[in-house]
């Protein structure tokens, strides 16, 4: 069965200091890999995704992620955190004709 | 948000009520999704709409029942609902159920049963 785990729940980092979501997955075959924020009172909005191609992905905000096959990881990584980046991330996964998988979400803080 | 809207923003129903929730997608996608999202539990997928026609019903409980009219409108129809059916329901569509697809979000309905 496919799964994302994202082993934190919180993360809490400086303001202006570089951040690091983690997110793993378990999926067969070619792994389709998401990330996705949520404000407060707000629904999901996608960040970035990972299809094929170069490892390192770029999305909306300055955000980024770095596709590992061997480790099956897909970290989401900003280099200089902003306070407005707090909000609950997801990472997502897909593996070709199965469903959409959700992590269970890790709430960033951003401390001034 | 505009791209995705859902109404009411806020329900709150007794557990003999009858409510139905309703999402528009103003993307022109041809696939649209209900989710219940729980306090710490991932997104549950509950339904599938591709083209208008229903490709996915994960083991929901038949007290929610689901429309698409058209490939921009779509309901969750609620009947004798559980107190433990409080959640955030989110209505997303995306291009095609192609999974390469990322998908968009509404804003979602806060239920509440009593």
């Amino acid at each position: 069965a496919q799964s994302v785990a994202q082993p934190e729940d919180q993360v809490n980092v400086a303001e202006g200091n570089p951040l690091t979501v983690k997110c793993t997955y378990s999926v067969s075959g070619n792994p389709y890999l998401f990330w996705y924020v949520q404000y407060p009172n707000r629904g999901l909005q996608f960040l970035l995704k990972y299809i094929t191609g170069d490892n390192l992905v770029k999305g909306s905000y300055g955000f980024e992620a770095e596709f590992n096959k061997s480790q099956t990881s897909f970290h989401l990584k900003k280099p200089s955190a902003l306070v407005s980046d707090s909000a609950l991330y997801f990472c997502a996964a897909h593996g070709g004709a199965q469903k959409l998988v959700f992590g269970q979400g890790t709430r960033l803080t951003i401390n001034p | 948000e505009t791209g995705v809207t859902q109404t009411p923003r806020h329900l709150v129903m007794g557990m003999t009520n009858k409510k139905s929730l309703k999402c528009e997608q103003h993307l022109g996608h041809n696939a649209m999704y209900w989710y219940k999202q729980s306090a710490k539990k991932p997104l549950e997928l509950m339904f599938v709409y591709s083209l208008e026609e229903r490709v996915e019903n994960n083991s929901v409980p038949s007290r929610f029942s689901p429309e698409c009219p058209n490939s921009s409108h779509l309901f969750l129809h609620l009947h004798t609902l559980q107190p433990e059916d409080s959640a955030l329901y989110l209505c997303a569509s995306s291009r095609s159920r192609q999974a390469t697809y990322e998908q968009y979000f509404g804003p979602g309905t806060r239920l509440t049963v009593t």
